[in-house]
């Protein structure tokens, strides 16, 4: 099983509309959960870290469910400027190292 | 004012020559890190430093050879350079802990012809 497992997607979707990716995790003693967003040929960006009682920023809410190993990411609102790559990433607490998946390419049309 | 800065962007060379990637940064930070992302687009970790100390070296060949002469900066040779090291390598930092955000740098794509 790998670690980190994510739909690729594409999913394509018009402004407005909600949208929500799952990503789900392996390993157990995984501290730290993080949403970062790739934008095509550019650097990963964290986008929201993830707490486990759930937060929200502006159009964006993010969920961790320990007891089914999971993470979930809610945009709300879609716009244009949201068209990107979705990462699901997770830590051990061992140096920081981060375990990046696959990404969810997500594709906002007018 | 560039955060985590990457020499140089693209890199186009021949099998079996040598090549070095250079990555600094000013945020300050202790700890600087080595991802590969491949064509499938998997960003997979190789090398973290904490203040100039190697802390994770993943399963990577022993042709690449992380150098970090100070703590703002994470040099990264790879020797007899292979058709698979193909790749986009990203040079991250942040500050020390599984914490905190990691903020990366442009990416250098190397090719290997």
């Amino acid at each position: 099983r790998k670690e980190v497992e994510q739909d690729p997607g594409p999913f394509n979707v018009p402004e407005g509309a909600t949208v929500a990716f799952n990503c789900t995790y392996s390993n157990s003693a995984s501290q730290s959960f993080f949403w970062y967003r790739q934008d095509c040929r550019k650097e990963p960006k964290l986008l929201m870290s993830v707490y486990s009682s759930g937060n929200e920023d502006g159009r964006f809410t993010a969920q961790l469910n320990r007891a089914s190993q999971y993470i979930s990411l809610l945009i709300r609102d879609s716009k244009l400027s949201d068209s990107a790559t979705y990462l699901c990433v997770f830590s051990y607490n061992q140096g920081g190292k981060l375990i990046f998946g696959q990404g969810t390419e997500l594709s906002v049309k007018p | 004012d560039t955060a985590v800065s990457q020499t140089p962007k693209y890199l186009v060379t021949q099998m079996g020559n040598d090549k070095s990637i250079k990555c600094e940064q000013n945020l300050g930070h202790d700890t600087m890190y080595w991802y590969k992302q491949d064509s499938k687009k998997f960003l997979k970790i190789m090398f973290s430093y904490n203040n100039k100390e190697l802390i994770i070296n993943e399963t990577v060949p022993n042709r690449f050879s992380p150098k970090s002469p100070d703590k703002a900066h994470l040099n990264l040779h790879i020797n007899s350079l292979e058709l698979g090291d193909s790749a986009v390598y990203f040079c991250a930092s942040s500050r020390r802990g599984p914490y905190n955000e990691q903020f990366f740098g442009p990416g250098t794509r190397l090719t290997v012809l």
